[in-house]
């Protein structure tokens, strides 16, 4: 099993450039969830997802777009990238059945200049 | 919507003494509560988690945590700590469905020899 698989490792953009943050999970989850880890601040939850054509805004969705045309996949979208940007991203996904924790993907490194 | 604190940034400890790392939520209901842990550039490993039953949970490498709805808290202990447990220890709370999981902002946990 490939589990959560997030393309790319990393990116460095430019400041108002476009990029989409690829998400995939092989394990037929419901839920799935886009985070941000900056130092001091943990993982900050920006957009979630409980099943292909629902989403929902986290914590801090502002500058960010998602979507979830199928179950296993949920991009997320940065239409103009800006530095306070520049972060780690983790994509999560889980079960909805029974007491499942979340399986993480092993991050997006993404620097914005 | 839920939240969660961790008011302790960092925490140094001896090598065999034991360890609490605090967690506080807010939560309007029963919570689903976790405990990660994240070595340096490495991702989220889960340590345990709590949905329903029995309060005091156990985890994995010797970790336990006690839910205690009175105080709000969901505390990680451990009776005696390893070198190898230095790392961020990450605290967060689930919504009814745990599709909405939101972080604390971590605690630092180095180990004097």
């Amino acid at each position: 099993n490939a589990g959560v698989t997030q393309t790319p490792k990393f990116q460095v953009l430019k400041t108002g450039q476009s990029m989409t943050l690829q998400c995939a999970q092989d394990m037929n989850h419901e839920y799935m969830s886009w985070y941000r880890q900056d130092p001091g601040m943990g993982l900050r939850l920006i957009h979630y997802s409980v099943g292909a054509g629902i989403t929902d805004q986290g914590e801090v969705p502002n500058g960010y777009n998602v979507s979830r045309s199928t179950t296993e996949d949920f991009p997320l979208r940065l239409l103009s990238a800006a530095p306070s940007q520049t972060s780690v991203y983790f994509c999560a996904s889980r079960s909805q059945a029974g007491n499942q924790p979340q399986h993480f993907g092993d991050g997006t490194r993404l620097s914005i200049l | 919507a839920q939240s969660v604190t961790q008011p302790d940034i960092h925490i140094t400890v001896s090598e065999g003494a034991s360890l609490e790392l605090r967690c506080n939520y807010s939560y309007g209901a029963t919570p689903y509560l976790f405990w990660y842990v994240q070595s340096p550039g490495q991702g989220l490993q889960l340590l345990l988690k709590y949905f329903s039953g029995d309060t005091l949970v156990q985890g994995i490498k010797g970790f336990e945590a006690e839910f205690k709805r009175s105080q709000s808290s969901f505390n990680l202990r451990k009776p005696s700590v390893h070198w190898s447990d230095a790392a961020e220890y990450f605290c967060a709370v689930g919504d009814s469905s745990a599709s909405k999981i939101i972080f604390g902002s971590g605690t630092r946990l180095s180990i004097r020899p």
